[in-house]
């Protein structure tokens, strides 16, 4: 069974520009995770789509990111405008759900914002 | 102060040794613990996941969850080269919808 994955692996865009990450969960996975690692902190919630409605996004920074779940399957995380301070690694990690809710995590995405 | 306090290391043992990592947790609130093991330029592999107090063993790890003290153990016996990567904490709780809060991580370095 195919694990979580997650593009690109790596993306470098100047200040201002917009990026997309995707996020491809486990099959049959309804819980989707975003989370940050930015440089020197602990991984960070962002916000959790149950199918494809957004469960909690208390996590999310600002107004410039927008994440989405179309049709309950792969998510989206798009930043516009990119800003320096949001270089970090993005991960996404899907579960099953119930009553143990075991995250599986992809490889996250590296972005660099110059 | 943050939710979860974790040392960042690095840890150094000995191939052999016995690797002894622990988080202090301050919400009381958190239900489910979790030890997540991260290589370099890869994401989070899940290695445990307990919700009581007590010790839950799988080969050579052992998490080992104290609620009345808020800290939370893991232990690898026999450590190998290959146990070589940063170690993550993670706590969860269903009233706040199960998002993980994770400590910062500790370096661990298994030398041959």
């Amino acid at each position: 069974e195919a694990g979580v994955t997650q593009f690109p692996s790596h993306s470098v865009i100047e200040k201002g520009q917009t990026v997309t990450l995707r996020c491809d969960p486990i099959s049959g996975h309804d819980n989707l995770y975003w989370y940050r690692r930015v440089m020197g902190k602990e991984i960070k919630f962002l916000l959790h789509f149950v199918k494809e409605s957004k469960q909690d996004e208390s996590g999310m920074p600002n107004n410039r990111f927008l994440a989405e779940r179309t049709g309950g399957t792969y998510s989206t995380l798009k930043v516009q405008p990119a800003e320096l301070e949001d270089s970090g690694v993005y991960f996404c990690a899907s579960s099953l759900g119930g009553v143990r809710n075991e995250q599986f995590f992809g490889p996250g995405t590296r972005l660099t914002v110059l | 102060q943050k939710e979860v306090e974790q040392d960042p290391g690095p840890l150094s043992v000995p191939e052999g040794a016995i690797v002894s990592l622990n988080c202090t947790y301050s919400n009381s609130a958190f239900q489910y613990f979790m030890w997540y093991r991260q290589y370099s330029r890869k994401g989070p592999e899940l290695l445990m996941y307990t919700y009581s107090s007590g010790n839950k063993e799988d080969g050579r790890f052992t998490a080992q969850v104290d609620k009345s003290s808020k800290y939370i153990s893991l232990f690898i016996r026999d450590s190998q080269p290959s146990d070589s990567a940063t170690y993550l904490c993670a706590t969860q709780s269903k009233a706040a919808g199960n998002k993980l809060t994770f400590g910062g991580g500790t370096r661990v370095l298994v030398k041959p």
